[in-house]
């Protein structure tokens, strides 16, 4: 089983900043890593695909980067509403597994 | 636009199976996708399930698949998650999902549905 490693577990930031989370892969997954944003008391949402394949209806802000086994999520320019908890997800091979999380706290 | 819910009782007995449906609109489940599950125990993070193709083509999680049945229903363009023998750590969110797919594995999930609460206690 693919373990997926993400830094930090959490991060305080202040609007406007620019965020980035990693997401680091126990063996190469090529590209098949994804990201998802989820907000309080709501279900997962697609932010990129393919380490960094934008998603329509998803804000420029978001960013992805990364091959093999190490991976970025950039956040430019924080907004407030991105306060949320951030997950990695592997596909490369089965059983697919997500990353721990990274909750956002925006000051 | 394709909406996903989830139904099913909120409390379980240990020992007994939780039944879930998810209820699709806005896309047939036939036309094509994996459809899958994936829980969320409160305060932690998300955990694969299993999925499931149309045709009956399902890969699960090696460390639920003794105990986890996912099936179709395309007449009424559902599917469901059975999962038996439950416990307190299988106390979760249960959530619903369209997956992405290519020849031999599964991707990414969306979209997801709302999730439901499923509690396991005597």
């Amino acid at each position: 089983e693919i373990v997926l490693t993400q830094s930090p577990d959490f991060q305080s930031v202040t609007p406007k900043e620019k965020v980035t989370i990693t997401c680091r892969a126990s063996q190469s997954i090529g590209s098949s890593l994804h990201w998802y944003q989820q907000k309080p008391d709501q279900s997962p949402k697609l932010l990129i695909k393919y380490a960094s394949q934008s998603i329509s209806g998803v804000p420029s802000r978001f960013s992805g980067s990364g091959s093999g086994t190490d991976f970025t999520l950039t956040i430019n320019s924080l907004e407030a509403e991105d306060a949320a908890a951030y997950y990695c997800h592997q596909s490369s091979s089965l059983p697919i597994t997500f990353g721990q999380g990274t909750r956002l706290e925006i000051k | 636009q394709v909406q996903l819910q989830e139904s099913g009782p909120g409390l379980v007995k240990p020992s007994e199976t939780l039944s879930l449906t998810c209820a699709v609109s806005g896309y047939s489940i036939s036309s094509g996708y994996y459809w899958g599950w994936i829980r969320q125990p409160p305060g932690k993070g998300l955990e694969w399930i299993g999925s499931m193709y149309h045709s009956g083509s399902t890969y699960y999680n090696p460390s639920l698949k003794s105990r986890v049945t996912i099936s179709v229903d395309t007449s009424k363009n559902q599917f469901s998650l059975k999962l038996s023998s439950v416990t307190a750590a299988d106390t979760a969110v249960y959530y619903c999902a369209r997956q992405q797919h290519t020849t031999g594995t599964v991707h990414w999930f969306d979209p997801w549905g709302q999730g439901t609460l499923v509690t396991v206690s005597s």
